[in-house]
């Protein structure tokens, strides 16, 4: 079954550093995702992207984010300097469609720790 | 303001038993809700969605019920299984620009 594959699986770095996070959505989707997890906390919505740019964002996504689709299978997630807070799971998702009773496929995530 | 429910942050069934599992949501009027999978130190994996016009959802051992009077759904797991232990998160797209929310999930423990 194909599957949404995101690397690194583990990101350690300093405060204040760039991080970059990866994910090969599934081939045929269109639409893309990241949310974030902080644990023991829930799974929290950050932005989707469609068509090359992005269609929606939350309140977490600020200036410090930013998404790419850099060719033609990967999706990039980049937090520019980051602070003790975005320490989190990261996930990546992707969908066929953006429609409300689309479910989404998740990637096993990157965990990002900022010391 | 927008809040979703998940019924307890943990839950303990004895193998054989029905588990069953609660969501609650305010100030939201969603056309559709979902239920997640999460094992640890994975992502969510989906396991079912039900329509508001729809009261119940079944797909092998999963029932999911939907009241939108109460704003509730309820998620069921009959014959549960040892291998059923993990959390379980309802989601619901809220229509605006916040993607798909999600509960905190609950935390099911099957017990051999």
């Amino acid at each position: 079954e194909p599957e949404v594959t995101q690397t690194p699986s583990h990101q350690v770095t300093q405060m204040g550093q760039e991080v970059i996070l990866r994910c090969v959505p599934i081939s045929n989707h269109l639409y893309f995702y990241w949310y974030r997890q902080i644990l023991g906390q829930k799974v929290e919505f950050l932005v989707s992207f469609y068509n090359n740019e992005i269609s929606e964002k939350s309140e977490i996504f600020d200036d410090q984010f930013s998404v790419e689709r850099p060719d033609g299978s990967n999706f990039t997630l980049k937090i520019r300097s980051t602070k003790l807070e975005d320490s989190a799971m990261y996930f990546c998702a992707s969908s066929v469609y953006r429609q409300m009773n689309e479910k989404l496929f998740f990637g096993s995530g990157t965990q990002l720790s900022v010391l | 303001s927008q809040k979703i429910e998940q019924n307890s942050e943990a839950l303990n069934i004895q193998e054989g038993k029905t588990a069953t599992l609660t969501c609650n949501y305010t100030n939201y009027s969603p056309a559709y809700l979902q239920w997640y999978r999460q094992d640890p130190g994975r992502g969510p994996v989906f396991l079912l969605l039900i329509r508001e016009n729809e009261k119940e959802k079944r797909k092998e051992r999963l029932k999911v019920t939907f009241d939108t009077t109460l704003k509730q759904s309820l998620f069921h797991i009959t014959a549960s299984q040892p291998a059923d232990s993990a959390t379980y998160l309802c989601a619901l797209d809220g229509g605006g620009a916040d993607g798909l929310t999600f509960g905190k999930g609950t935390h099911l423990i099957i017990q051999p």
